[in-house]
C-alpha cells in the first residue's frame, strides 16, 4: 500500500511566524504534491515537484514555497503565516496517472 | 486549462436508497476522471477512476461512475447507501501529460439518514 505521511495533524502558529509542514512518501514517486483545502472551494494546487529539486507553481502559490531535496520528502514552506492561510493542507503523491493523499495538516494561524 | 463543477453542494438520502452524485467537466484536451471520497477527519481515498477503455467504472464498495464524453459528465452512482458511505466527494479531472495535475470540483456532502 502506498503511504504518505504528514508531520502534523493539527497546528497552531501566530501571524508572523515561519511554518513548516512536511510530507513524506515511500513508494519512490516522482511527483508530488501540496494542496489547501477550503470548504466550497475543494481542493487548490499550491505547488507540485516533478523531481528532486524541481517544483513548479500551482493554482494558488503566492504566500508559499517548497523545498524538494530528497525524492521521499516534499515541504511547504509558509514564510510569514497570515490569518488567510488558516486551512487544511493536504499533500500527495503519484507516479503518473492516480495521486495519493495523505491525512492532511490542519493549519490555524491565530 | 480544466475546470470541474460539482452541482450540487449537499445530498441528503436515506439509508438504503439510491444515490447519484453529478460531476460535469470542461476541457480542451482529453482527460483522466476521477473520484475521491473524505471521510471525516481524514485525507483523500480514491473512489475510481476513468483512463481509457470502457466507460462505466466500479469501485469495490459498490459506486460506480459513467464517462459519457459527449455530455462531458462523470456522475457517480450508487443503487442502495450505507450509513457507512457519509463522506464528502470529490470529483477531478488530470490532462494526459506531465505531471498530471489534478483539478477538483468544489465537493458533495453525501449525508445518510437512518
Amino acid at each position: 500500500d502506498v503511504k504518505v505521511t504528514q508531520s502534523s495533524r493539527y497546528l497552531v502558529k501566530r501571524t508572523g511566524e515561519k511554518v513548516f509542514l512536511e510530507c513524506v512518501q515511500d513508494m519512490d514517486h516522482e511527483n508530488m504534491f501540496w494542496y489547501r483545502q477550503d470548504p466550497g472551494l475543494g481542493l487548490r494546487l499550491i505547488y507540485f515537484s516533478y523531481d528532486v529539486k524541481m517544483k513548479e507553481k500551482g493554482d494558488i502559490p503566492e504566500g508559499y514555497s517548497v523545498s524538494r531535496e530528497k525524492k521521499e520528502r516534499f515541504s511547504l514552506i509558509l514564510e510569514s503565516a497570515s490569518t488567510n492561510q488558516t486551512s487544511m493542507y493536504l499533500c500527495a503523491s503519484s507516479p503518473g496517472d492516480t495521486q495519493y493523499f495523505g491525512p492532511g495538516t490542519r493549519l490555524t494561524v491565530l | 486549462a480544466q475546470s470541474v463543477t460539482q452541482l450540487d453542494s449537499q445530498v441528503p438520502v436515506f439509508e438504503e436508497a439510491p444515490v447519484e452524485l453529478r460531476c460535469n467537466y470542461s476541457s480542451s484536451v482529453s482527460v483522466y476522471l476521477f473520484w475521491y471520497v473524505q471521510y471525516p477527519n481524514q485525507g483523500l481515498q480514491l473512489l475510481l477512476k476513468y483512463l481509457s477503455g470502457s466507460t462505466l467504472v466500479k469501485s469495490i464498495n459498490g459506486f460506480e461512475a459513467e464517462f459519457n464524453k459527449s455530455q462531458t459528465s462523470f456522475h457517480l452512482r450508487k443503487p442502495s447507501v450505507h450509513i457507512s458511505d457519509t463522506a464528502e466527494y470529490f470529483c477531478a479531472v488530470s490532462d494526459l501529460t506531465g505531471a498530471q495535475k489534478l483539478v477538483f470540483g468544489q465537493g458533495t456532502r453525501l449525508t445518510i439518514n437512518p
